[in-house]
Parts: structure tokens; C-alpha cells; sequence
């Protein structure tokens, strides 16, 4: 997590769109993940994002990436209640670690009815 | 049928027990890991296999120790447990490098 930063909370209302933010330090790092964990479960793979892309869309989702700042983002159109979780990026090293996801600490996402 | 399957799922044991966590997979996927999330949801690899051989073993105590009797299962011993390994353990499998992470559903360790 110390390679990977993310801020903590979020807080937004039903139908807006959220925006959650993550920078990483591995320049060479081949793809970049978001993963969601909702209370009690496991990590549920969102999107990902090849290295060689800058944006990335899927349904509600869309995934920026700034290479140059090392900055990832995820935006969520439209947030519903059932998005409310907590939404992990992660990075993969290239080489021997490529086996290995970095994660974040986390940012807690609160939807507001 | 649930893909990564780790037992128990809660597990609340007294401090200087030993006690194992199984994990197994049926995807079947060459790579296995075991995370740990701590208390402030910080998600840090403990160990990878891949085709029953450790690749990653990062910096955990002796105490912990992964064996791995078929590609398709994982299981994390724990001796001598301690307050300090209250955590929840991840299972996951991937099939070639990070790709296709799966995860299991967690195991909620309690050291009392």
C-alpha cells in the first residue's frame, strides 16, 4: 500500500457521479485495476485499464489514466446505494513481481439516499 | 459453484494455538495467493504458488507457512498464533501472472 495511494472516504449522494482517485509509483506497472469490496466479501475485480490507454469505459464506469502523473481515476455515473463499498486500485509490477497485485488502502465510498 | 472456496469462514482461536485455513480453487488456474487485510483494510501479499511452487514469499514470520498439495488447493498453516494475526486472510487465483484475479470470500481470523 505505501506504492499505492488512495484517499480514505467519499461521500456522495444517490445519482451523482463519483470520482475516485489513486496514484501509483511503479512507472513500468503493465496494467492497473479497480477492485470493489463490499462488507463481509471479497474483492470483486470492477475494470482494468492496459498501460498503453488512457481512457477506458465500461457501462457506468470509466477509468482515466495520466501516465505522466501516475494518476488513476474511476468515475461511477449515476452512484446508486448498491454501490456503496470500498474501492481498491492496484497495480502490477512487470517482471518476477507480475504475479503480484499492490493495493491501495482503500476509499470508502458512502452513497447518500 | 463458488470458484475460490476458503474455510472456515470465521475462525476465533486463543493466543499460542496453531491452526490452518484451506483454500481451494476450480478454475483451474496455475497461480494461488494468500493476502492478509488488516484491521484499516490494507491488503498486503503473503505468499504466491504457482504450479504447487513458491514464487513470492514476502516478509511474514516463520510462524506462517503455505503448503500447497495440488494446483488447486492452498492451505496456510499458522503456529504459535498471536494478537497481532487478528486479521482477515484472502485466498485468490489468477491463471497466468495478475490477470484474472479471483478471490475468495475471506477468512475472518480473531486471536483472543
Amino acid at each position: 500500500g505505501e506504492d499505492v495511494e488512495q484517499s480514505l472516504f467519499l461521500s456522495v449522494r444517490e445519482g451523482d457521479s463519483s470520482v475516485i482517485n489513486c496514484t501509483y509509483t511503479d512507472s513500468s506497472s503493465t496494467y492497473l485495476y479497480w477492485y470493489k469490496q463490499e462488507p463481509g466479501a471479497g474483492l470483486q475485480l470492477l475494470t482494468y485499464i492496459f498501460s498503453n490507454m488512457d481512457m477506458k469505459q465500461d457501462q457506468r464506469l470509466t477509468v482515466l489514466l495520466n501516465k505522466k502523473d501516475k494518476h488513476l481515476s474511476l468515475r461511477i455515473a449515476d452512484t446508486q446505494t448498491g454501490d456503496s463499498a470500498i474501492y481498491f486500485c492496484a497495480e502490477s509490477p512487470p517482471g518476477a513481481g507480475s504475479y503480484q497485485l499492490t493495493f491501495g488502502k482503500g476509499t470508502k465510498l458512502s452513497v447518500i439516499p | 459453484d463458488t470458484a475460490v472456496s476458503q474455510t472456515p469462514k470465521y475462525l476465533v482461536t486463543q493466543m499460542g494455538n496453531d491452526k490452518s485455513i484451506k483454500c481451494e480453487q476450480n478454475l483451474g488456474h496455475d497461480t494461488m495467493y494468500w493476502y492478509k487485510q488488516d484491521s484499516k483494510k490494507f491488503l498486503k501479499i503473503m505468499f504466491s504458488y504457482n504450479n504447487k511452487e513458491l514464487i513470492i514469499n514476502e516478509t511474514v514470520p516463520n510462524r506462517f507457512s503455505p503448503k500447497s498439495p495440488d494446483k488447486a488447493h492452498l492451505n496456510l498453516h499458522i503456529n504459535s498464533l498471536e494478537l497481532g494475526d487478528s486479521a482477515v486472510y484472502f485466498c485468490a487465483s489468477s491463471p497466468r501472472g495478475t490477470d484474472g484475479y479471483t478471490f475468495g470470500s475471506g477468512t475472518r481470523l480473531t486471536v483472543v
